[in-house]
């Protein structure tokens, strides 16, 4: 099946450390992946889309098709940075289905 | 636009009573995601609507829950004869094309007394 994995539930680093979200695919094809946010009391809301290239909040994503990877990267790791990260994906050519990441709950410590 | 409207924000029901979850999808979205997060978790996949159709229903329990999104007005989420283990917060998303980035609302908290 089509999927996105995000293999840690919990992830805590110290402010100012780098940190790194990891999340997998297994798409055929070129995928488009997405990354979410999630802060304390607050609604779940984009990050950033692969296809942008861009960073938000000094965080990047980039896009490996050989370990098959979309991994959430930021080199200093801020204490606002603490919430819930969703990884998520669609493959070329077909219907939504489900692909939401399990999420991984990051907590920046001081 | 003012983004994914979902009500109630707050569901308060007894055991074996109904719960109807409502979502307005943003203007020009047609289609629908609907989540569960339960305490301590993440989002759970329910099920994905496309005005009037249901195209993924594969994370909806087989019994009892039930969604829908009529031509005109908002998608429902209905759960039967809810139980103790429904509370949780129920999100709903939508997107104006099936590989565009989904837009959440603030969710439904639902409790079971």
């Amino acid at each position: 099946a089509q999927r996105v994995t995000q293999p840690e539930k919990l992830l805590s680093v110290f402010k100012g450390a780098p940190v790194e979200l990891k999340c997998n695919y297994s798409y055929s094809g070129s995928p488009e992946l997405f990354w979410y946010v999630q802060y304390s009391r607050q609604r779940l809301q984009l990050l950033l889309r692969h296809i942008s290239r861009e960073s938000i909040k000094g965080f990047t994503a980039d896009l490996n098709k050989g370990e098959t990877s979309f991994h959430l990267k930021k080199p200093f790791a801020q204490e606002e940075d603490s919430a819930m990260y969703y990884c998520d994906g669609i493959s070329s050519g077909s219907a939504r289905q489900l692909t939401f990441g399990s999420g991984t709950q990051l907590t920046v410590l001081p | 636009n003012a983004g994914v409207m979902q009500n109630p924000r707050h569901l308060v029901r007894r055991r074996g009573q109904e719960a109807r979850l409502r979502c307005s999808p943003m203007k020009g979205h047609s289609h629908v995601y609907w989540y569960r997060q339960l305490p301590e978790e993440g989002l759970k996949f329910m099920v994905y609507l496309q005005k009037e159709n249901i195209i993924d229903e594969s994370g909806m329990p087989k019994e009892r829950f039930s969604a829908e999104f009529p031509k005109e007005g908002p998608s429902i989420l209905r759960i039967q004869q809810v139980v103790r283990g429904d509370s949780a917060a129920y999100f709903c998303a939508s997107s104006p094309q099936s590989d565009q980035p989904q837009h959440f609302g603030d969710g439904t908290r639902l409790s079971i007394l």
